[in-house]
């Protein structure tokens, strides 16, 4: 079985930009899960989406969104990009997100913002 | 704010000792627990996951639980030089809401 993939591994954006990051999850797997890791603030929680539904979200601003598709993948989408939000953004696929289920981590999209 | 606490190290360990990780949550409501390992410039991978008061053993590794003091601890014996990574306690608050601790990098000294 495929693992989770994102897309693109690497970006460099600019102040005021807005991103898009893609996460495809292991294939059956319902459940999708954003993070963001910094050196400082380690891996924080960002959304959860579930069959397309945001089912729990983290302390983040209302600049970063995210979406998932009929057939799974997601997408995280941020705006007005600050200096601050250069970190490594990680998706985590499992089977229904139930909590007591093995997260699988993609490999990440590392984010530096000029 | 539910929070994971960890210390962050580094911890040093000769090869072929037992490493001890810890880790204290605070959210009482907690009901998964996990303990990932990160290499550097890697993504995290599941290492260890506790649901109930106890021990559980997996080849060198033991997760200990211990909910009325909020604690969990991870265990390695016989640390070899390929574990040295950073360890992350990760506490499931439902529905894969997770929060995960700062981690604790971890040395193995050959």
């Amino acid at each position: 079985k495929a693992g989770v993939t994102q897309t693109p591994r690497y970006l460099i954006k600019t102040r005021g930009q807005q991103v898009t990051l893609s996460c495809s999850p292991i294939s059956g797997h319902r459940s999708v899960s954003w993070y963001q890791q910094t050196p400082g603030q380690g891996l924080q929680f960002l959304f959860e989406y579930f069959s397309e539904t945001q089912r729990n979200k983290g302390n983040f601003p209302g600049r970063f969104s995210g979406r998932q598709f009929s057939n799974s993948r997601s997408e995280m989408n941020v705006s007005t990009l600050e200096l601050g939000d250069s970190a490594l953004y990680l998706c985590a696929s499992s089977s229904y997100g139930t909590g007591k289920e093995t997260q699988y981590f993609g490999p990440g999209t590392r984010l530096l913002v000029l | 704010q539910k929070e994971v606490e960890q210390n962050s190290g580094p911890l040093s360990v000769p090869e072929g000792a037992i490493a001890s990780l810890n880790c204290t949550y605070s959210d009482r409501g907690s009901q998964s627990f996990f303990w990932y390992r990160q290499y550097s410039g890697k993504s995290p991978e599941l290492i260890m996951s506790i649901y109930s008061n106890g021990d559980k053993e997996d080849g060198r590794f033991t997760a200990q639980l211990n909910k009325a003091s909020q604690y969990v601890s991870l265990l390695i014996r016989d640390s070899q030089p390929s574990d040295s990574a950073t360890y992350l306690c990760a506490v499931n608050g439902g529905y894969q809401k997770v929060t995960f601790g700062i981690g604790t990098k971890l040395q193995v000294i050959p």
